[in-house]
């Protein structure tokens, strides 16, 4: 059982707000990752980190920001949120360690973010 | 070159019955290929996975058939049940090396809805 967890579980804000979205996993993985995922399911990698201190962006292009200070946490900051935020956003973690080279990715619950 | 193609959106099974969901992808430096299955308010959770130098793998009712030369791979679910009703996304991953991450491309997802 992978222990990653998210809060806040769902959050509606108005527009214009800062938000920071919690993602934490006690297992001591190096990797972590954020997805944002459509209404129409599909997933799309906005972050990653490698280890302290290394972060990148994904594929898909975010307004959001990350950081990674501890190896066991790693916040997604929107500074400004706008109704085009309005999204499922996953947080998953992984070990280069396992025997697929960190590809064995441990998802959180998510947090459904609703901006109005 | 980074795509992976999934197959059908949606599929509806009778209890007992075989559900099957197919993916197709174009990169050929991929040589990591899992599944993950994902209930309603729940994160992705890692369900089965396959490398290029096996053609199927097996975990209770769940099988990986790998083609290949065809550059196609697909989950059988055996004996389906209710409990079995989920959204199922294919991945695919190409080994970075360093620390470089191996990032996950996934399919766009397949609703699987297994009537009793």
């Amino acid at each position: 059982e992978a222990d990653i967890y998210q809060t806040p579980r769902y959050l509606v804000i108005g527009t214009g707000k800062k938000i920071t979205l919690e993602c934490s996993q006690t297992m001591g993985h190096d990797k972590m990752y954020w997805y944002q995922q459509d209404p129409g399911m599909e997933l799309h990698l906005i972050h990653y980190s490698y280890g302290v201190n290394s972060t990148e962006k994904g594929d898909l292009s975010s307004e959001s920001t990350v950081s990674r200070i501890r190896t066991e946490h790693f916040p997604l900051t929107l500074e400004s949120a706008r109704p085009s935020h309005t999204s499922q956003y996953l947080c998953a973690s992984s070990s280069s360690r396992s025997s697929s080279g960190g590809r064995e990715q441990y998802f959180g619950p998510g947090t459904r973010l609703t901006v109005t | 070159q980074q795509q992976v193609k999934q197959s059908p959106q949606s599929l509806i099974v009778q209890k007992g019955g075989i559900s099957i969901i197919n993916c197709a992808y174009e990169n050929t430096a991929f040589d990591y290929f899992p599944w993950y299955q994902q209930f309603p308010g729940k994160g992705p959770a890692l369900l089965i996975a396959i490398r290029p130098d096996v053609s199927e793998k097996k975990e209770g009712r769940f099988t990986i058939s790998f083609n290949k030369s065809a550059k196609q791979f697909s989950l059988h679910i055996m004996d389906s049940q209710p409990g079995d009703s989920a959204t199922y996304f294919c991945a695919a991953s190409r080994y970075a090396g360093g620390t470089s991450y191996g990032k996950l491309t996934f399919g766009q997802g397949t609703i699987l809805t297994v009537h009793p």
